[in-house]
């Protein structure tokens, strides 16, 4: 039982383009939503995170969108720079304490 | 702080042998947890202590595992018996209690210990 999916396991794109990530999920309970970040040989580190009372939460580039109605969440990078380039993991949370992580999609940015 | 520090990064060890990894979380966190993350798979939760207390364990942590995390401070997880199916990357992280700092900024994680058992 996948609750949480991210379809993409990869992404190109060039650098100063939107990046677009995309995790669908199937837990009508989740509270919360969390994007993170992982380079290789490195734990996961926290990017953004949005309640499930909202529709969008932006921080700087980085803007992530939730679709309740379509249990669909998206991860918007503008601009994307090559540093931005590792894999990134969206994960859902209705007890707070315990995550439920997507798969993951690696994205390339391309100088 | 440094951050939550695991030790060692890598172990290598034969089938049928026992292995201890331990995790140093952020001084002032009192929520700990574990994760293993498999090749192509997300991290996924083993167990989660807060302070002392261990709070909930996974299905995914048969008896070979256990955990422990004495006085509330750094964390040991044992595996015995090791399998091959065991070989993964244990990741820990850590945590401030308040429910809101939790769900708003996440858990701050190692950089994890990767186990290879042949």
């Amino acid at each position: 039982d996948q609750q949480v999916k991210q379809n993409s396991p990869s992404l190109s794109v060039q650098e100063g383009r939107i990046s677009i990530l995309n995790c669908d999920y199937t837990n009508s309970m989740f509270d919360y939503f969390l994007w993170y970040k992982k380079y290789p040989a490195e734990g996961p580190t926290f990017l953004i995170s949005i309640s499930s009372i909202k529709d969008k939460n932006e921080d700087g580039r980085f803007t992530v969108f939730l679709n309740k109605s379509a249990k669909h969440l998206s991860l918007h990078i503008v601009p994307s720079q090559p540093g931005d380039s590792a894999v990134y993991f969206c994960a859902g949370t209705s007890g707070t304490y315990k995550y439920i992580f997507g798969t993951g999609t690696r994205l390339k940015v391309l100088a | 702080d440094t951050g939550v520090s695991q030790n060692p990064r890598h172990k290598i060890t034969k089938r049928g042998q026992n292995v201890t990894f331990r995790c140093d979380p952020i001084s002032e966190h009192n929520r700990l947890y574990w994760y293993r993350q498999t090749l192509g798979q997300g991290p996924e939760f083993l167990t989660y202590f807060q302070n002392e207390a261990q709070l909930e364990k996974s299905r995914l942590l048969s008896d070979r595992f256990s955990a422990e995390r004495p006085k509330g401070s750094f964390s040991t997880l044992e595996i015995q018996r090791t399998e091959q199916g065991d070989s993964a990357m244990y990741l820990c992280a850590s945590s401030l209690g308040s429910e809101a700092a939790l769900s708003r900024y996440g858990y701050t994680f190692g950089s994890g210990t990767r186990l290879t058992v042949v």
